[in-house]
This record gives C-alpha cells, sequence and structure tokens, in this order.
C-alpha cells in the first residue's frame, strides 16, 4: 500500500488559515486521497477527498500537487472547533477500509 | 439526520471472559467497518462488510468475529479477552459504492475496558 508522511503537529491562530501538508510519493494513478479528522473523544470524520485536480467544499480545500505525490488540505478560517488528528489516506476508493497511519495533531490557540 | 449508533458505548470485562458490540449503520448504507483505537494509537482496520458479505479483512485477531445480518447492522464478537484488547472500537458504514467514492460515516465508539 502507498504510505503517506505528515507532521506529527502544527499549530495556528484563530482565525488564520491552516495548509496541512501529506507527501505520498508512492501514490499510484488509481489512489484517492482522502483527508479525515478526529476531534478529540469522537470517531473520525471525512473532511475531503480528491483524485487529481483540486477540490472545495464547505469545510475545507484540498490542494493536490500535479504530480501527486504531495497535496495540502487547506482550512480557511481555523476555529477552535478544528482543533483535531487530521489524517491524509490513500485508497483505491471509498468502498474499501481506510489505512489511518500517523496523522497531524492540530492546536488552534486563540 | 440519522448517524451510526453503537452499543453499548462502554463495557467492562474480566480477561478470557467474552464480549459482543452491535453497529447500526445508517439507513440504507449497505457497507460497514470495524476499527480498533488503542489508547494514544491511531484507527487500525479490523474488517468489513458488504451486502452481509466480508468485503475485507484487516490485523483482526483469530480471537475474533463478526459478522452482518438481513437488516445490516453488524456485531463484532471477541472471545478471550486480553488486556491488550482495552481500546475503542468504531464502527463506520457507507452507502453503496459503483464506481464512485463514498465516504465513511463514524460512530461514536465503544469503549472496551478489559481487567
Amino acid at each position: 500500500d502507498a504510505k503517506t508522511t505528515q507532521p506529527n503537529s502544527m499549530e495556528s491562530n484563530e482565525e488564520e488559515p491552516v495548509h496541512l501538508p501529506c507527501n505520498h510519493s508512492t501514490i499510484s494513478g488509481t489512489d484517492y486521497i482522502h483527508w479525515y479528522r478526529q476531534l478529540p473523544s469522537q470517531g473520525p470524520e471525512y473532511v475531503i477527498h480528491g483524485l487529481t485536480s483540486n477540490v472545495n467544499n464547505r469545510m475545507a480545500s484540498l490542494a493536490i500537487a500535479e504530480d501527486r505525490k504531495s497535496s495540502t488540505l487547506i482550512l480557511h478560517r481555523a476555529t477552535l472547533r478544528d482543533a483535531a488528528v487530521y489524517y491524509c489516506i490513500l485508497s483505491v476508493n471509498s468502498g474499501y477500509a481506510l489505512n489511518f497511519g500517523k496523522g497531524t495533531s492540530l492546536l488552534v490557540t486563540p | 439526520a440519522a448517524g451510526v449508533i453503537q452499543s453499548p458505548r462502554h463495557l467492562i470485562k474480566e480477561k478470557r471472559e467474552t464480549a459482543t458490540l452491535k453497529c447500526y449503520p445508517i439507513p440504507r448504507h449497505d457497507t460497514v467497518y470495524w476499527y480498533q483505537q488503542g489508547p494514544g494509537q491511531d484507527p487500525q482496520f479490523l474488517i468489513s462488510f458488504y451486502e452481509k458479505m466480508q468485503s475485507d479483512k484487516g490485523s483482526i485477531p483469530d480471537r475474533f468475529s463478526a459478522q452482518q445480518f438481513s437488516d445490516y447492522h453488524s456485531e463484532l464478537n471477541m472471545s478471550s479477552l486480553e488486556l491488550g484488547d482495552s481500546a475503542l472500537y468504531f464502527c463506520a458504514s457507507s452507502l453503496p459504492t459503483s464506481g464512485g467514492v463514498n465516504e465513511q460515516f463514524f460512530g461514536p465508539g465503544t469503549r472496551l475496558t478489559v481487567l
């Protein structure tokens, strides 16, 4: 399985944009890039996914490098509620299991 | 909106006992996944079911078994419990996938403590 690499932790000020990077240099052509997050004491929550093109939804934006070897999750205005562990996951499609690696723990300060 | 329901939310068992965790997926979701999250660890995939058939298998111990029933709910059966089985167990469900990509919706988890 293709692997992902994320920073262990990041910190942001409230109401500022946050860019969470993910490296996936061994990604294959059919791998989707998924982002999930896990808030404290809760189950993981879907954030966004993409294949080749950049994606936007109400929660975030996903910027995918042209060679697809890296991607960046963008939270446009971080709030205290965005403090969570963010996971970048590769899969053939979402009908398969999510292989959670070591995510990025995001701290948001007032 | 309806969410994934897991029961019980908390469970305390002794070593070598058995436990059954239940998961009720979101209506019309036909795929169920089970994940285990140990203390301070990341979730690990155990097993999944699609249309009542096992669809994928991860790092599930032989002491564990699971099934999906005709109403799509799923049960995770755990026998000969060990201290290391103490963890949060999440169930997730997703819509039928037909070439597309469907997000997984996670339940609140069952916290199992083995003493």
